[in-house]
C-alpha cells in the first residue's frame, strides 16, 4: 500500500498561476521529499524537509510540513509550462532502513 | 543525467519468458532500490540492496528477484512473466541506507511490454 498520497490527482492550471498540491502519509517519518517526473521519464529530486521543519523554500517551490497532520504541501509559484509534469511525495518512516515510500502522485498541467 | 544508469531501455518479450534489467548506481553510492510503475500508477517499492545485501522488502512477487553484486551495480530478475507485469522499471541509489533524508537517484526507466 502507499504510504503517501497527494491531492488533488490532477490538476490544470494557466501559465502564471500557483499551484499547490498536498500530500498526506500515514506514519511517522524523518523526512519527506517531493520529486518530479516528467512523462515517462526518471525522477527527479525537487526538495526535502525534514521532520522538525516546517517550511522550506527552494527558488519557486515552497513545501510545508504539518506532522500533526501528517502532511505536506507542495507551492509552486508563477507557473510555466514546463512545470507540467507529474508530482510525488516521498517519504522514509521513522526507525530502521531507509525505505522510502511514494505517493499517487499528482498530475499537473500548465496551459500556455 | 542523475548518474544511474539502466539497461535495457526498451525491452517487448512474450508472457512466460524471463528477462533480466540492469542497473549501474551513481559512483559511490552503496545502496540501490527497484522501483515499479504501471501505468498511471504511483511507485511501487520492490526491494533495497545496501552493499551487496537486501535491507528492504517491498511489493515484490516472488517471479521476481534481485542481487547486487560486488561491483555494488545490480539486476532484477522478472520471470514467468505475465501482461500485467508490463511497467516501468526503475533503479535509484543513495550514498547510505541510513535514515539520513538522502536524495535518491533515479535512472531513467527501463520499459517492458509484455506481449
Amino acid at each position: 500500500s502507499q504510504q503517501g498520497e497527494e491531492d488533488p490527482q490532477a490538476l490544470s492550471i494557466q501559465e502564471g498561476e500557483n499551484a499547490t498540491m498536498n500530500c498526506s502519509y500515514k506514519t511517522s517519518i524523518n523526512n519527506l521529499q517531493w520529486y518530479r517526473q516528467n512523462s515517462g521519464r526518471g525522477l527527479v529530486h525537487l526538495i526535502l524537509i525534514r521532520s522538525n521543519e516546517r517550511e522550506k523554500h527552494s527558488g519557486r517551490l515552497r513545501v510545508t510540513l504539518d506532522t500533526s497532520k501528517k502532511s505536506s504541501s507542495l507551492l509552486i509559484t508563477a507557473s510555466r509550462a514546463a512545470d507540467t509534469a507529474s508530482y510525488f511525495c516521498a517519504t522514509d518512516a521513522s526507525g530502521g532502513y531507509q525505505k522510502v515510500t511514494f505517493g499517487t502522485g499528482t498530475k499537473l498541467q500548465v496551459i500556455p | 543525467d542523475s548518474g544511474v544508469t539502466q539497461t535495457p531501455k526498451h525491452l517487448i518479450t512474450a508472457t512466460g519468458q524471463r528477462v533480466t534489467l540492469r542497473c549501474s548506481p551513481r559512483s559511490g553510492d552503496l545502496s540501490v532500490y527497484w522501483y515499479q510503475q504501471s501505468l498511471d500508477q504511483g511507485l511501487q517499492f520492490l526491494i533495497q540492496y545496501y552493499n551487496g545485501e537486501e535491507r528492504a522488502k517491498g511489493n515484490i512477487l516472488e517471479r521476481f528477484s534481485a542481487q547486487q553484486f560486488p561491483d555494488l551495480h545490480s539486476e532484477l530478475n522478472l520471470s514467468s512473466l505475465e501482461l500485467g507485469d508490463s511497467a516501468l522499471y526503475f533503479c535509484a541509489s543513495t550514498p547510505t541506507t541510513g535514515v539520513g533524508g538522502n536524495t535518491i537517484y533515479f535512472g531513467e526507466g527501463s520499459w517492458l511490454t509484455v506481449v
